[in-house]
């Protein structure tokens, strides 16, 4: 099984901060990586595919990056509506998710 | 539009079984493998089970030891999860996701 890991395990950021968060794997999983937001009480929503790819109707101030074993999740000028937990998932093989990275605002 | 609707959550008592459902529409169902994913409360997501396109594939957690089955009826745009020997550990939420498009999950509660 690839294991997954997500740092930080969460973090507190003003309105219009840039926000990174880190994904890594246990093994290569090439660029077959999403990255999903989720909000309390919500079904997960896909924000990136493929490790790089913004999904339809996702705002451009998300990105992703990396590819093999180090990944990365950008926010570039947080809302409030950004407030969620993000979890990476790698489909190279049987899938698994990383544990979260939990977002609040300041 | 496309949508992805579970049924068949409740309070079971350990040991017994269920059988969840997911009824898909606004998109070509057997275009798609279909995955299970669930959410212990509090905790982050776990992935269940997938299975192909045309249901010959499955795959599931090894975690589960092999207790869940995953299918699919093609005919009734419906995905499926057996859930057999329930143990209080399985208490989540399950999702039923092509991993795009997620339902809004079905929630499962195994208390004596």
């Amino acid at each position: 099984d690839i294991q997954m890991t997500q740092s930080p395990s969460s973090l507190s950021a003003s309105v219009g901060d840039r926000v990174t968060i880190t994904c890594q794997s246990s093994h290569d999983v090439r660029k077959f990586l999403n990255w999903f937001q989720q909000r309390p009480g919500r079904a997960p929503k896909l924000l990136i595919y493929d490790a790089s790819n913004l999904d339809t109707g996702v705002p451009s101030r998300f990105s992703g990056s990396g590819s093999g074993t180090h990944f990365t999740l950008t926010i570039n000028g947080l809302q409030p509506e950004d407030s969620a937990t993000y979890y990476c998932l790698q489909y190279e093989n049987l899938p698994s998710f990383g544990p979260g990275t939990k977002v609040s605002i300041k | 539009q496309v949508q992805l609707v579970e049924s068949g959550g409740g309070v079971v008592r350990p040991g017994r079984s269920l059988r969840l459902s997911c009824s898909a529409s606004g998109f070509t169902f057997t275009n798609f493998a279909m995955h299970w994913v669930r959410q212990a409360p509090g905790k982050g997501l776990e992935w269940v089970a997938v299975v192909s396109t045309d249901g010959s594939k499955t795959y599931h957690a090894s975690s589960l030891k092999g207790r869940f089955t995953i299918s699919r009826d093609n005919s009734r745009n419906t995905l499926y999860l057996q859930m057999n020997s329930l143990r209080p550990d399985d208490t989540a939420v399950y999702f039923c996701a092509t991993l795009g498009f997620w339902g809004q999950g079905t929630l499962v509660a195994v208390s004596s």
